[in-house]
C-alpha cells in the first residue's frame, strides 16, 4: 500500500463550488504539506503543518484553507473554486532529523483538479 | 529570497546519450540541494541530495555535485535509458531561517524524453 494517499485522484467541479482534497499518510511523519503544480511553474507551497496544532501559510494560500484532523490526515479545501485553481495538487510528508539537516519529502500521487 | 533556476525543456535524447540538466540557485543561507523525479502519473520522488558544499549526490547512475562557488547543482548521467523519461525538479531547502524551517523551493522542472 502507498505510504501517502490522496483522494480523489481526479475531480471536475464548477466555479463557486466548495471542494475538499484529502491526504492520508502511514509514515508516522509529523510534517505535512500541500503543493500545487502548474505547467512551467514547478511546485508552489500552499500550506504546511509541522504538527497537529501547527498550521502555516505557504506562498500561495489565498483561496485555500486546510485542516489537520490528526497526525495522519491533512485536508485542503477550496471554499469557492475558480478556474485558475485548475492544477495538479500534491500532498507531501517529512520527518526531520535532530541535526537540522533537511530531509526528503515523500509525495502522494496527486489530485488533478479541473474547475469549469 | 530563495530561488532555483533550471534548464528549460523539453529535452529529447537518444538512448545511451550523455545527460546534463543545469540547475543554479540563490539562497540566503546554507541550503541543502535536491533532485526530484516525477514519472508519468506519479508524485515526485527523491532522486539524490547533497547537504554541503562539494558533496556529490548519486543514485541510479545519476550524479550531481554541490558547487558553492558557482551556486550550481547540475544533474548528469553518462548513459540514459528510455526508463529515465520523466520530469526532473531541482530544489533547495534553506536552513538559514532556523532549525525546523525545512520548506522546499522548487525549480520549474525539466521534461526529459529518451528515444530508443
Amino acid at each position: 500500500d502507498a505510504d501517502v494517499t490522496q483522494t480523489p485522484r481526479n475531480r471536475i467541479t464548477k466555479t463557486g463550488k466548495r471542494i475538499m482534497l484529502e491526504c492520508s499518510q502511514t509514515k508516522g511523519h509529523d510534517r505535512m504539506y500541500w503543493y500545487r503544480q502548474d505547467p512551467g511553474l514547478g511546485l508552489q507551497l500552499i500550506y504546511y503543518s509541522f504538527d497537529v496544532k501547527d498550521i502555516n501559510k505557504g506562498e500561495i494560500s489565498d483561496g485555500y484553507s486546510v485542516s489537520r484532523q490528526a497526525q495522519a490526515k491533512f485536508s485542503l479545501s477550496l471554499e469557492s473554486a475558480i478556474p485558475n485553481q485548475t492544477a495538479l495538487y500534491f500532498c507531501a510528508t517529512s520527518d526531520p532529523q535532530g541535526t537540522g539537516i533537511s530531509n526528503e519529502q515523500f509525495f502522494g500521487p496527486g489530485t488533478r483538479l479541473t474547475v469549469l | 529570497g530563495n530561488s532555483v533556476t533550471q534548464m528549460e525543456g523539453p529535452v529529447t535524447l537518444s538512448e545511451e546519450a550523455f545527460l546534463t540538466i543545469n540547475c543554479t540557485y540563490t539562497a540566503t543561507g546554507y541550503p541543502s540541494l535536491f533532485w526530484y523525479v516525477q514519472y508519468p502519473g506519479e508524485g515526485l520522488q527523491l532522486l539524490l541530495k547533497a547537504t554541503k558544499a562539494d558533496d556529490k549526490g548519486s543514485n541510479k547512475g545519476f550524479e550531481a555535485t554541490y558547487r558553492k562557488e558557482t551556486t550550481s547543482f547540475h544533474l548528469e548521467k553518462g548513459s540514459v535509458q528510455v526508463s529515465d523519461s520523466a520530469v526532473y525538479f531541482c530544489a533547495l531547502s534553506d536552513r538559514a531561517s532556523g532549525f525546523g524551517n525545512e520548506k522546499l523551493t522548487f525549480g520549474t522542472g525539466t521534461r526529459l524524453t529518451i528515444i530508443p
